[in-house]
């Protein structure tokens, strides 16, 4: 089983400020399949990045992903208000699927 | 637009069963799978499995191999999870998830979750 170690735990930013989250896998991920969600207090996961860099459906462009192998990095440009949440990494180059532990992006 | 629309809360007493319900709409179910993850309170995702609505072929993640059971109804649409022998760390909020067809992989769109609880 691929282990993924997100970091920091928490990011303690201000907003306008770019926020750089890291997502370490324990053995190279199979086709750079990793992909970044976002969630919100009391909501689903949204999808943001898929491929290591594709960014999802309606995702802003102040998103972006970056990374292969085992690195693998999640950039927040200008951080908005409604980006301090918790972002999670997940592999799905192969089975089991995994998820980091996450990283609380809160406000400064 | 793509829906996942899930059945509702559930308590359990432990050694139970649980069935939850995920109702897709806004494009061709048979042309994706569908992924079950779940969320513990206050802790992270755990990808439980994944159900081809093509065929029905199906992945569980190996610590719960021989209690979930992963199926879908073509003619409504509709994926489900069963879960058995419910323990008290099998509470969680369940979400389905749209995702491959052949092979799993992203979850593009999820449900708003079910809230299965288990307790005596």
């Amino acid at each position: 089983e691929i282990v993924l170690t997100q970091s920091p735990g928490t990011l303690s930013l201000s907003p306008g400020e770019r926020a750089t989250l890291s997502c370490r896998a324990s053995q190279s991920v199979s086709s750079n399949f990793l992909a970044w969600y976002q969630q919100k207090p009391g909501q689903a996961p949204r999808l943001l990045i898929y491929g290591a860099s594709n960014r999802a459906t309606g995702i802003p462009d102040r998103f972006s992903g970056s990374g292969s192998a085992t690195d693998f990095t999640l950039t927040i440009s200008r951080l908005e208000p409604e980006d301090f949440v918790v972002y999670y990494c997940q592999q799905y180059g192969s089975s089991p699927l995994t998820f980091g532990g996450g990283t609380k992006v809160e406000i400064k | 637009q793509v829906h996942l629309v899930q059945s509702g809360g559930e308590v359990k007493k432990p050694g139970a069963s649980v069935k939850v319900s995920c109702k897709a709409s806004g494009y061709t179910f048979t042309n994706y799978g569908v992924n079950w993850v779940r969320q513990a309170p206050g802790q992270g995702l755990e990808w439980m499995g994944w159900i081809s609505a093509y065929n029905g072929n199906t992945k569980y993640a190996q610590r719960l191999q021989g209690r979930v059971t992963m199926t879908t109804d073509t003619s409504t649409s509709t994926a489900y999870m069963e879960l058995r022998s419910l323990r008290s760390d099998d509470t969680a909020v369940y979400y389905c998830t749209r995702g491959g067809l052949g092979t799993v992989t992203h979850s593009d769109y999820w449900g708003l979750g079910t809230l299965v609880t288990v307790s005596s």
